[in-house]
């Protein structure tokens, strides 16, 4: 595998059910992103980590919750979430090297999640 | 507030026709400039960046974008399109004090007609 992958890539869940979408980037970088795009939006930063640290959390709601537990691996953990949800949810990684951080970012296919 | 503007959603152009698309923001200080693109079927990927240097810079498949900084824009341009063309285009920008947030404008469709 190359580039950043996302499993799974559709995911139909209830609003009571607990899922958890992964991203695994195998590009060697140091930070990783969640976005949310939905329909006629601009892309919503929702959190990004950089060295596994979380270094942004964008005012997302707690019904979504991010793990890193190594450079390659990002998960959101999804639970209770509403139909407003629904949306096609982004994984990125990035090279940021100290003092020439140019945040170019490497985006995977992203997961088509539809809460019913 | 940081944002951006892409100032067309929708873009149709015949084969061989010139390409702009407008893209502006908002702050202040010193930023990192992309446009991303998205091909049907395909991840968002990077078009072209702008990070200091020459304000007009060229990017994969014959595009280019100039940024000018008295008027806060990053227009993308292509003197001739091609219908692999058809895509979604992304202005973002990364405000270098900003640390890891770049925002993304809403996209522009284009459709390049054969």
């Amino acid at each position: 595998e190359t580039g950043v992958t996302q499993t799974p890539r559709h995911l139909v869940m209830g609003m009571t059910n607990k899922k958890s979408l992964k991203c695994e980037q195998h590009l060697g970088h140091n930070a990783m992103y969640w976005y949310k795009q939905s329909a006629k939006k601009p892309l919503e930063l929702m959190f990004v980590y950089s060295l596994e640290e979380r270094v942004e959390n964008n005012s997302v709601p707690s019904r979504f919750s991010p793990e890193c537990p190594n450079s390659s691996h990002l998960f959101l953990h999804l639970h209770t979430l509403q139909p407003e949800d629904s949306a096609l949810y982004l994984c990125a990684s990035s090279q940021e090297l100290a003092g020439d951080r140019s945040y170019e970012q490497y985006f995977g296919p992203g997961t088509r999640l539809t809460v019913t | 507030a940081q944002s951006v503007s892409q100032h067309n959603h929708h873009v149709i152009l015949s084969e061989a026709a010139s390409l702009e698309l407008g893209c502006n923001y908002s702050y202040g200080g010193t930023v990192n400039l992309f446009w991303y693109v998205q091909y049907p079927g395909q991840h968002l990927q990077l078009l072209l960046k702008y990070f200091s240097g020459d304000p007009l810079v060229k990017g994969i498949k014959g595009f280019e974008a100039e940024f000018i900084k008295s008027k806060f824009s990053f227009n993308l341009r292509k003197p001739s399109v091609q219908w692999s063309d058809t895509a979604e285009y992304f202005c973002a920008v990364n405000a270098r004090t900003g640390g890891f947030k770049t925002i993304f404008g809403a996209g522009t469709r284009l459709f390049v007609k054969a």
